[in-house]
């Protein structure tokens, strides 16, 4: 089975500047996905980003980008520019390809992002 | 903009009452989730449906919890009787497995039971 892992419980940085957020995964498989998804106050869960384990160039969504390390099994998550809207919990998933076995994602437990003013 | 509904957003109800959460998935999504989030445990995977099809129901407790698919544009959570430790966000999530495999969720169904 995998498992998803996230070391940081709580995050802080300063509007403007820049975070990273860090997730190690456990897997057999070759081939998956992974994502990270924010969850404000709300509760909604909203996807940020997402990476295919077969391609080599690390994704990027606006002021989001990834960190992607294959071998080191490690998907860490760069927010550049922080704004006062990008507190929220971050949670790191992992998907298989194969959807063979058990499907959907395997959460880490959460990074909770302070964004001081 | 297509999205995931469920209802109700919020419930209260008594200890022993049944509770039934709905959920509407993405038109077209093949594949329809039911997590819940708690505190304590995080995000657990209760089961989920394929082209309708129940593939994996080993995260629910079986004799009170019940999932059903009676349609392609319906996903039912039932719970009977309902504890207090059900207490929880549940979320449905829909996707296309097979292509982009991305899971996208629905705004998720607050309980508490006291």
């Amino acid at each position: 089975a995998q498992t998803v892992t996230q070391s940081q419980p709580e995050m802080s940085v300063q509007e403007a500047e820049t975070v990273t957020l860090s997730c190690t995964y456990d897997t057999s498989e070759s081939d998956y996905y992974l994502f990270w998804y924010k969850q404000p106050p709300s509760r909604q869960m909203i996807l940020v980003i997402r990476q295919e384990a077969y391609k080599q160039q690390n994704a990027t969504e606006n002021r989001f980008s990834v960190n992607f390390q294959k071998a080191a099994k490690s998907f860490s998550l760069k927010i550049s520019d922080s704004q006062l809207g990008d507190a929220a919990m971050y949670f790191c998933a992992y998907r298989s390809i194969t959807g063979g076995g058990a499907d959907g994602l395997t959460f880490g437990k959460g990074t909770h992002l302070i964004i001081q003013p | 903009d297509a999205r995931v509904t469920q209802t109700p957003r919020h419930k209260v109800t008594e200890m022993g009452q049944e509770v039934t959460m709905r959920c509407q998935p993405i038109l077209g999504h093949n594949t329809v989730f039911w997590y819940r989030q708690t505190m304590m445990q995080g995000l657990e995977l209760l089961a989920y449906f394929r082209n309708r099809a129940p593939l994996d129901d080993s995260g629910m407790p079986k004799d009170r919890f019940s999932a059903e698919m009676p349609d392609a544009t319906l996903a039912t959570l039932k719970i009977q009787p309902s504890e207090p430790r059900d207490s929880a966000v549940y979320f449905c999530a829909s996707g296309f497995w097979g292509f982009g495999n991305t899971i996208y969720f629905g705004e998720g169904s607050w309980l508490t039971v006291v």
